[in-house]
């Protein structure tokens, strides 16, 4: 079935470093989304990508669509202690629902001031 | 205006007893759907209802699981004799009409079964 597959897990970083992860799936996605989850709080919408090859950015956040199809990255520059958080890439699920997503497991980032 | 309202936070329940989650979606959205979230996974689809409808159900357990949207009130996401597996974050988010993808969730329901 279909999967996401994000990397790296987790990332302990400076602030004011930059960043960057993943998200991979062997089924082709026609739209990617990009969410962040602080603890005990719901995801957020970050970034929505609709468009194989676009780049969209969102302040200090770019992500792209990648031309597969089967990828898309997140990049956050100069990262800030409110950063820490966990993101989320999520995709429809093919054949399901509109509203039916499916979502990685996520890249848990930790910045130390 | 109002995000999407869950209530309650946290929830304790005994095994066996009911578990009663409520949402009330962002003003103007009539597409509500549930997820599940266990530690360190990602979220699971459950459910998604409109008014009075349940347009998919394909994530949801078949048994102790159902899930309403009456026309008046919240959505409520009702599990029955519950067991210490439903131990879980529980995300409800809404959306406006129409194919949209873009989920506005609430902050959950944490429930932990005893």
């Amino acid at each position: 079935g279909q999967q996401l597959n994000q990397s790296p897990q987790s990332m302990f970083i400076q602030e004011g470093e930059d960043v960057s992860m993943n998200c991979t799936s062997s089924s082709i996605f026609n739209t990617w989304l990009w969410y962040k989850q602080e603890p005990g709080e719901g995801p957020v919408l970050l970034i929505a990508l609709y468009k194989a090859g676009e780049l969209t950015s969102n302040g200090r956040l770019t992500a792209q669509f990648g031309i597969t199809r089967k990828d898309s990255f997140l990049n956050i520059s100069a990262s800030i202690p409110s950063d820490v958080g966990i993101y989320f890439c999520a995709g429809p699920y093919y054949g399901g629902s509109q509203g039916n997503l499916i979502f990685g497991k996520g890249t848990k980032l930790s910045v130390k001031p | 205006n109002a995000g999407v309202m869950q209530n309650p936070r946290h929830l304790v329940r005994r095994r066996g007893q009911e578990a009663r989650l409520r949402c009330s979606p962002m003003k103007g959205h009539s597409h509500v759907y549930w997820y599940r979230q266990l530690p360190e996974e990602g979220l699971k689809f459950m459910v998604y209802l409109q008014k009075e409808n349940i347009i998919d159900e394909s994530g949801m357990p078949k048994e102790r699981f159902s899930a309403e949207f009456p026309k008046e009130g919240p959505s409520i996401l009702r599990i029955q004799q519950v067991v210490r597996g439903d131990s879980a974050a529980y995300f409800c988010a809404s959306s406006p009409g129409g194919n949209n993808e873009k989920l506005f969730f609430g902050s959950g329901t944490q429930l932990s079964v005893l």
